[in-house]
């Protein structure tokens, strides 16, 4: 398994404001990745973070809108930027292991 | 287009009892498959997974099953218990790429 951590583990924003997730993994990794989880919806990709080069957005995910950052194999940041109350959602870091993938504990957004 | 389909969004059992919660994909080409069961307020957690060069998978309560003919899978829970209820969704994907996962389905076990 994997012991993933994700800071913070909530917040309600205010309207064109940005916020900066975090998400800490026990080991190194490869890949990590974000997804989104928007109210009584599934999980839904938002990019693939790799050390050292640039993170591959999914379609209708754009770097402006959520830039990542990916300085070392333990750790990466998503920001969510210029929020909207579209944005309310929950946003889970994961990695991959072994063939399976393992996520953190999510950061539930309220943005008014 | 959905590839990875759940088409019970709810599911209610009887504490003891067994649960069946199904799961239904497109690609043929999928050949791992995943499931995990979510809390409120907390990320998804790996339960069980099962390749495509097996039709069946069993960890203590819980059994998957992989029809490949049918492009279908289930995860049985039996006996279920109350711990149990949550959203369940599985996921499925082919080598090399990336998980696609299903909408869920909500299990509440009823003592």
């Amino acid at each position: 398994s994997a012991v993933i951590s994700q800071k913070p583990s909530r917040d309600i924003c205010q309207r064109g404001t940005s916020l900066t997730i975090q998400c800490q993994v026990d080991s190194q990794v490869t890949m990590m990745f974000w997804y989104r989880q928007q109210p009584g919806q599934s999980l839904t990709l938002i990019a693939t973070a790799n050390q050292g080069s640039e993170a591959t957005y999914e379609s209708g995910f754009v770097i402006d809108k959520f830039p990542i950052s990916r300085p070392n194999l333990t750790f990466s940041t998503l920001t969510v930027s210029n929020m909207s109350p579209e944005d309310s959602s929950i946003y889970l870091c994961s990695v991959l292991r072994a063939y399976e993938q393992y996520f953190g504990p999510g950061t539930r957004l309220t943005v008014t | 287009d959905q590839q990875v389909k759940q088409n019970s969004p709810s599911l209610s059992v009887q504490e003891g009892r067994i649960s069946i919660l199904n799961c239904d994909y497109t690609n043929s080409m999928f050949d791992y498959f995943l499931w995990y069961k979510k809390y409120p307020a907390e990320g998804p957690t790996f339960l069980i997974s099962i390749s495509s060069i097996k039709d069946k998978n069993e960890d203590g309560r819980f059994t998957v099953f992989l029809n490949k003919s049918a492009k279908h899978l289930s995860l049985h829970i039996v006996p279920s218990q109350p711990g149990d209820s949550a959203v369940y969704f599985c996921a499925a994907r082919k080598d090399g790429q990336n998980f696609v996962f299903g909408p869920g389905t909500r299990l509440s076990v009823l003592p």
